[in-house]
């Protein structure tokens, strides 16, 4: 069975950095791409980054480009974004999600919140 | 980038009836659009891709339809599971966008 499962969300600073992990089991994760999702509160879902099967196409919003980092190790099944320069904006729930247009599996989310 | 338009942002129905939300795409966007059900506390769950393919497991009281900048999802003979937002997105293009979503609630 296919799991995704997210971690390293919690409290920063703004200005602040947090690293979050999507754990991967019950499929190949070198062959998949992935995406992060995040849903701010009272919001709708933004996408924010892709990254192809291999790790060398990569992908990002306008929102979250050259602060946030999108990453994988394939042996480690784990997804990896690198959040930088956060924001109270980037307060939200982030997902990761499995396929180009992910239509198939997703994570239950971490939260981020980003407060003084 | 392109942006979806999705209509209406909220909607009022009762158990039984079928109601239709619309997504308009700024530009040509062919089938490339997505159906999501969001529940909160939930993860998102796709419907529908390629504009009108089922995805595997959803039951056929979800239809989508359109092609090219216009799309519909219909659901017929709501259910109180079924209440819910609801959100396109197009996937043709880096970087994909989201419709603002359609919150249906029950009348």
């Amino acid at each position: 069975e296919v799991h995704l499962v997210e971690s390293g969300g919690g409290l920063v600073q703004p200005g602040g950095s947090l690293r979050l992990s999507c754990a991967a089991s019950g499929f190949t994760f070198s062959s998949y791409e992935m995406n992060w999702v995040r849903q701010a509160p009272g919001k709708g879902l933004e996408w924010l980054s892709y990254i192809n099967s291999g790790g060398d196409t990569i992908y990002y919003a306008d929102s979250v480009r050259g602060r946030f980092t999108i990453s994988r190790d394939n042996a480690k099944s784990s997804l990896y974004l690198q959040m930088n320069s956060l924001r109270a904006e980037d307060t939200a729930v982030y997902y990761c999600a499995r396929d180009r247009a992910m239509g198939g599996y997703w994570g239950q989310g971490t939260l981020v919140t980003v407060s003084s | 980038d392109i942006q979806m338009t999705q209509s209406p942002s909220s909607l009022s129905a009762s158990v039984g009836d079928r109601v239709t939300i619309t997504c308009r795409a700024s530009q040509d966007i062919s089938n490339y659009l997505a159906w999501f059900q969001h529940k909160p506390g939930k993860a998102p769950n796709c419907l529908i891709y390629g504009a009108s393919s089922l995805q595997p497991g959803v039951p056929s009281k979800f239809s989508g339809s359109g092609s090219g900048t216009d799309f519909t999802l219909t659901v017929t003979s709501l259910q109180p599971e079924d209440f819910a937002t609801y959100y396109c997105l197009q996937y043709i293009s880096y970087p994909y966008t989201f419709g603002q979503g359609t919150k249906l609630e029950i009348k």
